[in-house]
């Protein structure tokens, strides 16, 4: 079973900076099987990322993903007010799926 | 546009089972392109893989939940749904139900319910 750990727990930071969130797996992660998701208080999470690099539809491009093997990276080029939220990588391997426990992205 | 909808009791006594259904909308359940399945939330907590299945009814488990959980398919209701047994406190989470697509990545969700353990 794959775990993954994201770093840091929470982000301060203020609107217009950088945002980097890392995702480490335990093990190596096809880079076709990495997700991100961003998710606001009493909403389901929304899928950013697939695929470790590729925007879901509708996702601005100040959002990019990168990385492969254990570690993966999400970047928010520049944060927008609407982005302080929490953030969630996901993983697949062998039929068995695993998220991290998320890193919140707060405003500083 | 697909939506899928969860339903089920959101208070369950403890030892007895959790049922929950998802309702899918706005397209067919009966595809190979999708992975329909679970996930939950325990209140201010992080994200769980409850469990995965194709809609010929193979399924894939959480190991720490596989003991207890029964997951099905209803193509003629386009509804999948879930069933976990014994429960006790530590399963009162907020449950979601999720469709997966490209690289297994979740595309879709439910709003998602809560569902309260007494």
């Amino acid at each position: 079973e794959v775990v993954l750990t994201q770093s840091p727990g929470t982000l301060s930071l203020s609107p217009g900076e950088r945002a980097t969130l890392s995702c480490r797996a335990s093990q190596s992660v096809s880079s076709s099987f990495l997700a991100w998701y961003q998710q606001k208080p009493g909403q389901a999470p929304r899928l950013l990322i697939y695929s470790a690099s590729t925007r879901a539809t509708g996702i601005p491009d100040r959002f990019s993903g990168s990385g492969s093997g254990t570690d993966f990276t999400l970047t928010i080029a520049r944060l927008e007010p609407e982005d302080f939220a929490v953030y969630y990588c996901q993983q697949y391997g062998r039929s068995l799926w695993s998220f991290g426990q998320g890193t919140k992205v707060e405003i500083k | 546009q697909m939506q899928l909808q969860e339903s089920g009791p959101g208070l369950v006594k403890a030892s007895e089972p959790l049922s929950l259904t998802c309702t899918v909308s706005g397209g067919s359940i009966s595809t190979f392109t999708y992975y329909w399945g679970w996930i939950r939330q325990p209140p201010g907590k992080g994200l769980e893989w409850i469990g995965s299945m194709d809609y010929s009814g193979t399924t894939f488990y959480n190991p720490s939940l596989k003991s207890r959980l029964t997951m099905s398919v209803d193509t003629s209701k386009n509804e999948f749904s879930l069933k976990l047994n014994s429960v006790t406190a530590a399963d009162t989470a907020v449950y979601f139900c999720a469709r997966y697509s490209i690289g297994y990545s979740i595309d879709e969700w439910g709003q998602g319910t809560l569902v309260s353990v007494s």
